[in-house]
Parts: structure tokens; sequence; C-alpha cells
């Protein structure tokens, strides 16, 4: 089976600038995580959706970061305007109905901004 | 205040011998544990959980040790392999916060042929 998708790879921007990530969860997984991993650290959760609602978002810098989950599918996570210290790995996970289900991770975007 | 802590950045082991990675937490609430395995470039992959309920969990050449009482989990990869060089995260969850991961920092594992 397909595994998480996420785009781009890598990004490059200016500081204040926009950018945003996009991610496809696992055919059928209902839970959609994401996550910043900076160097050296372990992933931390940012958003939680289950289907389109999302269900903890309470470590969202809500000034700066928004996302969103149409359709229950897709899901784009933003930053306007991105700062220097966003620079990070920012990565998708997706279970099956959350709980103590494994949950998938997409190979991340490298964000670097400059 | 990090919750989940891998006290070894990074460990050495020969190839076939034992690998034990350790984790501690801090957060008593904790009741489902996870290790995660992580090759540069890629994203995390699931190793192995255990359950609070449980003290141990067994998976071919993984096995997950848990001593609730001591807030204390480890993994121990017999025998260890070359390709099991990667870096290996902890992460723990409680039912209470929805699930939600709580990572340590990873410890770099090396085996060497």
């Amino acid at each position: 089976e397909a595994g998480v998708v996420q785009s781009p790879r890598y990004k490059i921007i200016e500081k204040k600038q926009p950018v945003a990530f996009w991610c496809n969860p696992i055919s059928g997984h209902n839970t959609l995580y994401w996550y910043l991993q900076n160097l050296g650290q372990g992933p931390e959760l940012l958003i939680r959706y289950e289907n389109e609602e999302a269900v903890d978002d309470s470590q969202l810098p809500k000034d700066r970061f928004s996302a969103e989950r149409l359709k229950g599918v897709d899901s784009t996570l933003k930053i306007q305007p991105a700062e220097l210290g966003d620079s990070a790995v920012y990565l998708c996970a997706s279970s099956f109905r959350g709980g103590y289900n494994e949950q998938f991770f997409g190979p991340g975007t490298r964000l670097t901004v400059l | 205040d990090q919750q989940v802590k891998q006290n070894s950045p990074s460990l050495s082991v020969q190839e076939g011998r034992i690998s034990i990675l350790n984790c501690d937490y801090t957060n008593s609430m904790f009741d489902y544990f996870l290790w995660y395995k992580k090759y540069p470039a890629e994203g995390p992959t699931f190793l192995i959980s255990i359950s609070s309920i449980k003290d141990k969990n067994e998976d071919g050449r993984f096995t997950v040790f848990l001593n609730k009482s001591a807030k204390h989990l480890s993994l121990h990869i017999v025998p260890s392999q070359p390709g099991d060089s990667a870096v290996y995260f902890c992460a723990a969850s409680n039912s209470n916060s929805g699930y939600a991961l709580n990572f340590g920092k990873g410890t770099s594992l090396l085996v060497t042929p």
C-alpha cells in the first residue's frame, strides 16, 4: 500500500515569506497528525485531525500557523509569515481511527528559512 | 518540559552483539509506549510497542521491556545487524491526551561489522 505522501520534500524561503506543506495520508486513515522536528530533537505534535475536525491544536502557534483538512483526506499546513526559527522538518503522520494505533509517518518536508 | 528522555545520544555496538537502548519518562499517566526507527531523510517507522499492562513485548530480534515503578523502558536488539544502524526514538502516550505521541530526543545506534 502507498505510504504517507508529503510535498515538497525541501523548501528554502526568505523570512517573512509564506510557505505551505501538503500531506496525503494512507487511504482509509481518518486520523492525521502534523509534527515539527527540530535538529537533534524528537518530533513534537502541532495538530491532530479526526476526519475534518482539528481535535487537538493546542501546540499550534496560531498567530502564524494554520492548517486545514478539507474533506477529511489531504491536509495543508501553512506558515505566514515564516521566521528564522521555523527552520525544521515538518512531518505528517496518519493512523486508522487514532487511539493505540500505529502512526505511519511521511518522509517530511525540510524547511530552511533564510 | 521533556516528559520522555533518552539520555544516551549515541551507541556503538558490534554486529552480532546485543544493543540496549534506554528511555525514561516522567508522566505516570502514560500507558502506551512505542519505539520508532529513523533513517536519514526518511520519516520515523514504527518498530514495536508495549501497553502499560505488560512488562515485556517481543517481535523477532526486538524486545521492549517496561518497568513502570522505575518509569523506564528499554529496547533490546539481538543480534544486532549493520542495517539496524539508525536513530531510535522512544515515544509515550496516554488516552487522556488523545494518544498524542511524546517523543524522546532519540539515540543514534551504529552497528559495526
